[in-house]
């Protein structure tokens, strides 16, 4: 039981740039999150999915593209990226009833130039 | 709305001293869920506990001991007998029952002085 996987650890883009990050989990869960965070600002909702087939926006959705085909997947996109999109990004997911507690993959520290 | 207020931005404390980390949130539900993460400099996030709106019993476990108060609104997190292993950020986080999504506080940030 890995728990909740993302891919890379670290990566750096030049403007513009696309990239996907990978985020896994083996815990058969229907919730999965992507958050980004900044320094002094804590973490941040990105998109959310509460099931296969099923994605939402979080609280700064704008410059991500997220999709949910399985239920163990849940990437997240960055279509062009921007200087401002330098944060580090975490997924995390939980089980299908809201009152399960959220387990955090390692995160991605991202870097755009 | 739903928000949660870290007032702490940083915290020193000598080993072996106690210290309380503050939290306070804001939420029209009747039901919801308040959360503790610890984010040593490693970077995980590791889960230390969730409290229910309906279970205003202090928790203890450890060193560890958490203040649920619902007239108050605050949900306040004490160390006791701080280690060097306790210097971490720690977030404070809100859920709502009928919802997934989950409101995080900015952190406070402790270091423990050996």
């Amino acid at each position: 039981n890995a728990g909740v996987t993302q891919t890379p650890k670290f990566q750096v883009l030049k403007t513009g740039q696309s990239m996907t990050l990978q985020c896994a989990q083996d815990m058969n869960h229907e919730y999965m999150s992507w958050y980004r965070q900044d320094p002094g600002m804590g973490l941040r909702l990105i998109h959310y999915s509460v099931g296969a087939g099923i994605t939402d926006q979080g609280e700064v959705p704008n410059g991500y593209n997220v999709s949910r085909s399985t239920t163990e997947d849940f990437p997240l996109r960055l279509l062009s990226a921007a200087p401002s999109q330098t944060s580090v990004y975490f997924c995390a997911s939980s089980a299908s009833q809201g009152e399960e507690t959220q387990y955090f993959g390692p995160g991605t520290r991202l870097l755009v130039l | 709305a739903q928000k949660v207020t870290q007032a702490q931005t940083e915290i020193s404390v000598v080993e072996k001293e106690d210290v309380t980390l503050d939290c306070v949130y804001e939420t029209r539900d009747t039901t919801y869920y308040l959360f503790w993460y610890k984010q040593p400099p490693s970077g995980e996030l590791v889960f230390l506990i969730r409290r229910n709106s309906f279970d205003e019993q202090n928790e203890i476990s450890g060193r560890y001991s958490w203040n649920f108060q619902k007239s108050t609104s605050s949900f306040n997190f004490t160390i006791t007998a701080s280690q060097v292993v306790d210097s971490a950020v720690y977030f404070c986080a809100l859920q709502s029952y009928t919802g997934n999504q989950f409101y995080f506080g900015t952190g406070t940030s402790l270091t423990v002085i050996p």
